[in-house]
C-alpha cells in the first residue's frame, strides 16, 4: 500500500531563511510524489511532482523537492522564505487505478518577519 | 487561467438532512474526484469517476453517498442522511486522464457543517 508520512507538524522559520519540509514514503513500486500547497481559505495548489523522470523536481514560487529512493524520502525546500509562504503543505503519493492521491498529514509552515 | 469551482463555500445542515455538494471541473477534464478533511486530520480520498461511473470509492463512501454528472458541467456529492461526523471540508478535483502521475486541480472546498 501508499502512504507518505510528513516529519514536521509545524514548521517555523524566519523570513530570508532557508525551508525544509519533510516527507517519506511507503510504496511497492515506483512512486508518483507530489507536494500540494493550501494557503488560508483556498484550495489545494499543486507546487511540484515527481513521476520517475528527474529526481530533483522544481516548482512554483522558487520551491523544489528531490526524490531520493535510498532514503525513500520526497523532502521539499526553498532557498528563501517569505511571508507569502506561510500555508499548510501536504505530501502525496498517487495510489490505484484512477490516481487518486493519498496525502500526509500536513505541514503548517510559519513565516516570521 | 481554467479552475475547478465548488458551490456553496459553506453549508449548514441539521442531522439527517440531506446535502447536495456542486462542483464545475475543468472542462477537458474527464475523472473527477472528491476528497474530504475532518478538522485536524488528513485529506481522504472519497470517490473517483469517469465516464459517468464511479471508478474507484473508498471505505467512507458507503451507501450514504452518491455521486452524478447531471448536465456535462457539474459534478455532484449527494450525502442522503447527514450525520454528525460528515461535518468536513469536501474538496473537488479533475485531472484530464486520471492515471497516477496526472496532476489533480482542486477546487476551493465545501466547509460542510452538521448540526
Amino acid at each position: 500500500a501508499q502512504s507518505v508520512t510528513q516529519l514536521d507538524s509545524h514548521v517555523s522559520v524566519s523570513e530570508g531563511t532557508p525551508v525544509l519540509l519533510r516527507c517519506n514514503y511507503s510504496s511497492s513500486y515506483s512512486p508518483s510524489l507530489f507536494w500540494y500547497v493550501q494557503h488560508p481559505n483556498k484550495g489545494l495548489q499543486l507546487l511540484l511532482k515527481y513521476t520517475s523522470a528527474a529526481t530533483l523536481v522544481k516548482g512554483i514560487n522558487g520551491f523544489e523537492a528531490e526524490f531520493k529512493k535510498s532514503e525513500t524520502s520526497f523532502h521539499l525546500t526553498k532557498p528563501s522564505a517569505h511571508m507569502s509562504d506561510a500555508a499548510e503543505y501536504f505530501c502525496v503519493v498517487g495510489s490505484g487505478n484512477t490516481g487518486k492521491l493519498i496525502f500526509g498529514q500536513g505541514t503548517t509552515l510559519q513565516v516570521k518577519p | 487561467e481554467p479552475e475547478v469551482t465548488q458551490t456553496p463555500s459553506h453549508q449548514v445542515t441539521q442531522m439527517g438532512q440531506e446535502v447536495i455538494l456542486r462542483c464545475v471541473p475543468i472542462s477537458n477534464h474527464l475523472y473527477f474526484y472528491w476528497y474530504r478533511q475532518i478538522l485536524g486530520q488528513k485529506v481522504e480520498f472519497l470517490v473517483s469517476f469517469y465516464n459517468n461511473e464511479i471508478s474507484e470509492k473508498s471505505e467512507i463512501f458507503d451507501d450514504q453517498f452518491s455521486v452524478e454528472r447531471p448536465d456535462g458541467s457539474n459534478f455532484t456529492l449527494k450525502i442522503r442522511s447527514t450525520k454528525l461526523e460528515d461535518s468536513a471540508m469536501y474538496f473537488c478535483a479533475s485531472s484530464e486522464v486520471g492515471l497516477v502521475g496526472d496532476t489533480q486541480y482542486f477546487g476551493p472546498g465545501t466547509r460542510l457543517t452538521v448540526l
